[in-house]
């Protein structure tokens, strides 16, 4: 079965602007969450998704939020760019209860901000 | 949910030798999830282990689990190149709870 497609993989934008990153889960996940990943912080979870609903929220800012689509595919919003948001943000998806099962993760899209 | 922290920070061995990386957490789990990164790259999930269970085995890895100690040891054996990766554990309370991660063992195999 196809995995967790997180689209797009690079992306550059300019500090200020809002960006966009969207994320298909395995089909039958419900499950979707959103990490970033930065050198110095390392992997920080920031919110999960389930039928539609955010469950679960990490300690981010509300420049980042998040929603579902009845389809369960996930997009991720950043706005008004910092450089500081430069990171690989990473989708995961997971069954009803994915923390019985573990989660299965995209390959991640790489933002720069300049 | 809760962070596990990984020790040691890096480890570099020689192809063919055994890797041994551990977890500690602080909290009672429902199970521990060890996941692998590679350079750039999404995390897989390599094993999981439930917190009623002492040891599991996958191809080349055995993972352990001691919840007295409250901590995890993921080894790999017959290292190849192919393993040089991060490598992360995840210590969850199952259900819907997230995932917490560390900073993980970054293992480099030298050939």
């Amino acid at each position: 079965k196809a995995g967790v497609t997180q689209t797009p993989r690079y992306l550059i934008k300019t500090r200020g602007q809002q960006v966009t990153l969207s994320c298909s889960p395995i089909s039958g996940h419900r499950s979707v969450s959103w990490y970033q990943q930065t050198p110095g912080q390392g992997l920080q979870f920031l919110f999960e998704y389930f039928s539609e609903t955010q469950r679960n929220k990490g300690n981010f800012p509300g420049r980042f939020s998040g929603r579902q689509f009845s389809n369960s595919r996930s997009e991720m919003n950043v706005s008004t760019l910092e450089l500081g948001d430069s990171a690989l943000y990473l989708c995961a998806s997971g069954t009803t209860f994915p923390g019985n099962y573990g989660y299965t993760f995209g390959s991640g899209t790489r933002l720069t901000v300049v | 949910s809760q962070q596990g922290e990984e020790d040691p920070q890096a480890l570099s061995i020689q192809e063919g030798e055994n890797a041994t990386m551990n977890c500690s957490y602080k909290t009672s789990i429902n199970n521990l999830q060890w996941y692998r990164q590679n350079s750039g790259r999404g995390l897989v999930h390599l094993i999981l282990i439930r917190s009623n269970e002492r040891e599991k085995h996958s191809g080349r890895l055995r993972v352990t689990l001691d919840t007295s100690k409250k901590s995890s040891s993921l080894l790999i054996t017959a290292s190849r190149a192919a393993d040089t990766a991060s490598y992360f554990c995840a210590p969850s309370g199952g259900g819907a709870d997230g995932l917490t991660f560390g900073k993980g063992t970054h293992l480099i195999i030298q050939p």
